[in-house]
């Protein structure tokens, strides 16, 4: 089985001003993928940014990009010049690509703030 | 149509009534998830369709749970005998084929009284 932490319960951030957000995740598996979801206050869930386990080189979009470090287990998401509307839940997902089902796990989520 | 849709929105429901969920994935997508999310947590997997496949009930937390997808479009939850636990949003995603990305719906928030 396998278990997604984000240990930062809540953020906040100036606007403009780049902010982090953590994710550690425990698995024994080699092919997965691993997502950062924003979900604002219409509940809807929002792919942000996509890794691959296989790939070495970081994923970017746009103002996000993520730092994946395999051996660590870690992949935290990297928000530069974060705007008003970059606040919302995240969550960093795991998705095991050897599973049938191919579902999701979830970690507990971050509340960012952009503050003005 | 053009994304997920998600059926009610909100639903208020007394403890121990039966509530019908529903889902309209995206045309074509023929891989169906169901998840909960309890007030301040992340999202818990409840149940996968794909295709005319048996599905993964895994995630079901009780026997009160059930779902079913009909004509491997439309997906409906049933919760029966609702509990104040039940109380969550239930959140739907489909996807293309498995293991591709899924899209959300904007969930059905269920109360129980």
């Amino acid at each position: 089985a396998q278990t997604v932490t984000q240990s930062q319960p809540e953020m906040s951030v100036q606007e403009a001003e780049t902010v982090t957000l953590s994710c550690t995740y425990d698995t024994s598996e080699n092919n997965y993928y691993l997502f950062w979801y924003k979900q604002p206050p219409s509940r809807q869930m929002i792919l942000v940014i996509r890794q691959e386990a296989y790939k070495q080189q970081n994923a970017t979009e746009n103002r996000f990009s993520v730092n994946f470090q395999k051996a660590a287990k870690s992949f935290s998401l990297k928000i530069s010049d974060s705007q008003l509307g970059d606040t919302a839940m995240y969550f960093c997902a795991f998705m095991n690509r050897n599973n049938a089902g191919n579902m999701l796990t979830f970690g507990g989520g971050t509340r960012l703030m952009v503050k003005p | 149509g053009a994304g997920v849709s998600q059926s009610p929105s909100n639903k208020v429901t007394e403890k121990g009534k039966d509530v019908e969920l529903r889902c309209d994935p995206i045309s074509g997508h023929t891989a169906l998830y169901w998840y909960r999310q309890s007030l301040g947590q992340g999202l818990e997997f409840l149940i996968y369709f794909q295709g005319n496949s048996a599905p993964d009930k895994s995630g079901l937390p009780s026997d009160r749970f059930s779902a079913e997808r009909t004509g491997g479009s439309v997906s409906t939850l049933t919760i029966q005998r609702t509990q104040q636990e039940d109380s969550a949003v239930y959140l739907c995603a489909s996807s293309k084929y498995r293991g591709t990305e899924a899209f959300f719906g904007q969930g059905t928030r269920l109360t129980v009284v």
